[in-house]
């Protein structure tokens, strides 16, 4: 099985829907993040989490939200589906850089996401 | 804030030959990781190679290496001997000790030419 799971790995969905984009992890890393990819814009943040009540917005967290039900699991809603969310959509975890654990992001298949 | 910039949208190389993907940050911390991630048309992210910036020696995994220059900001990753297999995106990336969070480049795509 994969560390990092993400469901669906595809969708497409309707203007105005909403939908839920679910990860979950068996790393037990504390942190999580959710990024979108676009051709030319490489990997932006949308939200990242620490723990369970350590929500930070990214750089593009409009038209977003995020439910960090448990270590293992974080959740991205669009609440209303718009055409240009359309996107392949990221899951990623890591350890804290701090300490003796080893800096690294393991990263979900990817969700690639349509709305039409 | 941090920001991480690749100056090179794409690019091409026969195959046996070696290439230099460019890499440039923004960030006043002094303690940080950076990385090099490959992404194959499966779209799975793959770690090439990381650097942690208070090591002055150059990270090196087989045919993949970096050249760092911290004062400079700069964080190249060289393929050696570059394979068909070496085909994909490759997005450098940056993780501050300040606040964790990881941000990415726009990528590169590299062709590795028959």
């Amino acid at each position: 099985d994969a560390d990092v799971t993400q469901t669906p790995r595809n969708r497409i969905t309707k203007t105005g829907k909403r939908i839920m984009l679910e990860c979950s992890q068996t790393k037990g890393h504390d942190r999580m993040y959710w990024y979108r990819q676009d051709p030319g814009l490489g990997l932006r943040l949308i939200y990242y989490s620490f723990d369970v009540k350590d929500i930070n917005k990214g750089e593009i967290s409009d038209g977003y939200s995020v439910s960090r039900q448990a270590q293992a699991k974080f959740s991205l809603s669009l609440e209303s589906a718009i055409p240009n969310q359309t996107a392949l959509y990221f899951c990623a975890t890591s350890d804290s850089p701090q300490g003796h654990h080893r800096a690294e992001a393991f990263f979900g298949q990817g969700t690639r996401l349509t709305v039409v | 804030a941090q920001t991480v910039t690749q100056s090179q949208p794409e690019m091409s190389v026969q195959e046996a030959e070696t290439v230099t993907l460019s890499c440039t940050y923004d960030t006043s911390e002094n303690n940080y990781y950076l990385f090099w991630y490959k992404q194959p048309p499966s779209r799975q992210m793959i770690l090439v190679i990381r650097q942690e910036a208070y090591k002055q020696q150059n990270a090196t995994e087989n045919r993949f290496s970096v050249n760092f220059q911290k004062a400079a900001k700069s964080f190249s990753l060289k393929i050696s001997d570059s394979q068909l297999g070496d085909t994909a995106m490759y997005f450098c990336a940056f993780q501050g000790n300040r606040d964790d969070k990881i941000i990415f480049g726009k990528g590169t795509r590299l062709h590795i030419l028959p």
